[in-house]
């Protein structure tokens, strides 16, 4: 079975900080990575995905990501955050192949808040 | 146009009721997902179907009912509510191996 792990519940930041997020999965096969956003009292929203090559992918908003395959991560980046960047951070993985039913597992989520 | 519809979008009811919610995509995936975020915004999915045919059941209490007429249905029926259901629930869908698109959600607050 396939999990996914966060490793911060909470961040606090300001404006103009950089932004790094954490995510590592475990499952044995093939994956594609997604991280969502979910912004206060809205649905979650695709900020990017990884399915093969590149392993740095960039998606929207200013976000990339780096798939590290050793270390079974996808950790999301951003340079500079912005006020409006507050917001609930998923990753999440979904398990290639028939066996694995299509099956998207979420991590924990992350509360990041930009203070002006 | 709304790609993953859900009604309703907020649903206060009282304890022993039935309820459902409904969910509609005009994407044409062929696989429909309930998902249920808690308090603490944990993500959990309950069910997921593809074309209409059941493919997840996790532990979710029988009193949770999923009902697929279509492809581009799926309806969740909830019997006996209790003060632990209170949650938002999610509808999503998405062609196999590819990324989830969820519906606004519905908050169901059982009281």
């Amino acid at each position: 079975a396939q999990s996914v792990s966060q490793h911060n519940h909470h961040v606090i930041l300001s404006e103009a900080a950089s932004l790094e997020l954490g995510c590592n999965y475990s499952y044995g096969g093939t994956v594609n990575l997604f991280w969502y956003v979910q912004y206060p009292g809205q649905h979650l929203q695709l900020l990017l995905k990884y399915f093969s090559g590149d392993p740095l992918v960039k998606g929207i908003k200013g976000f990339e990501a780096e798939f590290i395959k050793s270390k079974f991560s996808f950790n999301l980046r951003k340079p500079s955050v912005q006020w409006s960047d507050t917001a609930e951070y998923f990753c999440a993985v979904n398990a290639r192949g028939r066996a694995a039913g299509n099956k998207l597992t979420f991590g924990g989520g992350t509360r990041v808040l930009v203070k002006p | 146009d709304t790609a993953v519809s859900q009604t309703p979008k907020y649903l206060v009811t009282q304890m022993g009721n039935d309820k459902s919610i409904k969910c509609e995509q005009n994407l044409g995936h062929d696989t429909m997902y309930w998902y249920k975020q808690d308090s603490k915004k944990f993500l959990k999915i309950m069910f997921s179907y593809n074309n209409k045919e059941l493919i997840i059941n996790e532990t979710v209490p029988n009193r949770f009912s999923p009902k697929s007429p279509d492809k581009a249905h799926l309806n969740l029926h909830i019997n006996s509510l209790e003060l632990g259901d209170s949650a938002v629930y999610f509808c999503a869908s998405s062609p196999r191996d590819s990324e989830a698109f969820f519906g606004q959600g519905t908050r169901l607050t059982v009281v």
